[in-house]
């Protein structure tokens, strides 16, 4: 059974283009997040929604638009895709309520591709 | 040999000896440390954690150290295994941050059979 799973897993597209990455979780956790790594595998917070409410906006151009439907899905939509945004987009979610200590699981990431 | 440069640090060993990865954190106000391993072309898989007010904890075949007066990390994994093979990334948490994860650069485990 797969606990976070993001569709699509590779996405190649035009630069101006506007896409979506979703994101399930089936764990009944509470907060989900969205990461972003680079080509040198660096690994930086983007968005984080607690019962589908913003509580981590960390500095993202306003192109990309998170959204919640509800506690089990976390959605990310870009604008006006450029080539900087290529890179490996991984949602994460955790239990909240648990504490500190709750682990965070990630999905297999999306690969995005801007040509 | 470990090298640190522009590109990730990388570690080879060969299997069955035993690995130290190393790093430093940032925040003297974090609360939680954890270790992640990322295989090709997966996401973070949670490997242990720490809490602030521990110095040591013990998983299997694996052991993180903290030293809080330096801001540094540590990560053993005994009698390393090929299934090892991976980039290791540590990660620390304050605790008023909503459980964001401040993640380290991440360092590439290569073990030699």
């Amino acid at each position: 059974d797969t606990a976070v799973s993001q569709t699509p897993k590779y996405l190649v597209t035009q630069m101006g283009n506007d896409k979506s990455i979703k994101c399930e979780q089936n764990l009944g956790h509470d907060t989900m997040y969205w990461y972003k790594q680079d080509s040198k595998k660096f690994l930086k917070i983007m968005f984080s929604y607690n019962n589908k409410e913003l509580i981590i906006n960390e500095t993202v151009p306003n192109r990309f638009s998170p959204k919640s439907p509800d506690k089990a899905h976390l959605n990310l939509h870009i604008n006006s895709l450029e080539l900087g945004d290529s890179a490996v987009y991984f949602c994460a979610s955790r239990l909240r309520r648990g504490g500190i200590q709750e682990t965070q699981y990630f999905g297999p990431g999306t690969r995005l591709l801007v040509l | 040999g470990e090298s640190v440069g522009l590109h990730l640090p990388t570690l080879s060993v060969q299997e069955g000896d035993n690995s130290i990865i190393n790093c430093a954190y940032s925040n003297s106000a974090s609360d939680y440390f954890i270790w992640y391993k990322q295989e090709s072309g997966k996401g973070p898989q949670f490997i242990i954690d720490i809490r602030s007010n521990m110095d040591k904890r013990q998983g299997q075949r694996v052991t993180v150290l903290l030293n809080k007066t330096v801001k540094h990390l540590s990560l053993q994994i005994a009698a390393t295994q090929p299934g090892d093979s991976a980039v290791y990334f540590c990660a620390e948490i304050e605790y008023n941050q909503g459980g964001k994860l401040i993640f380290g650069q991440g360092t590439e485990l290569s073990v030699k059979p």
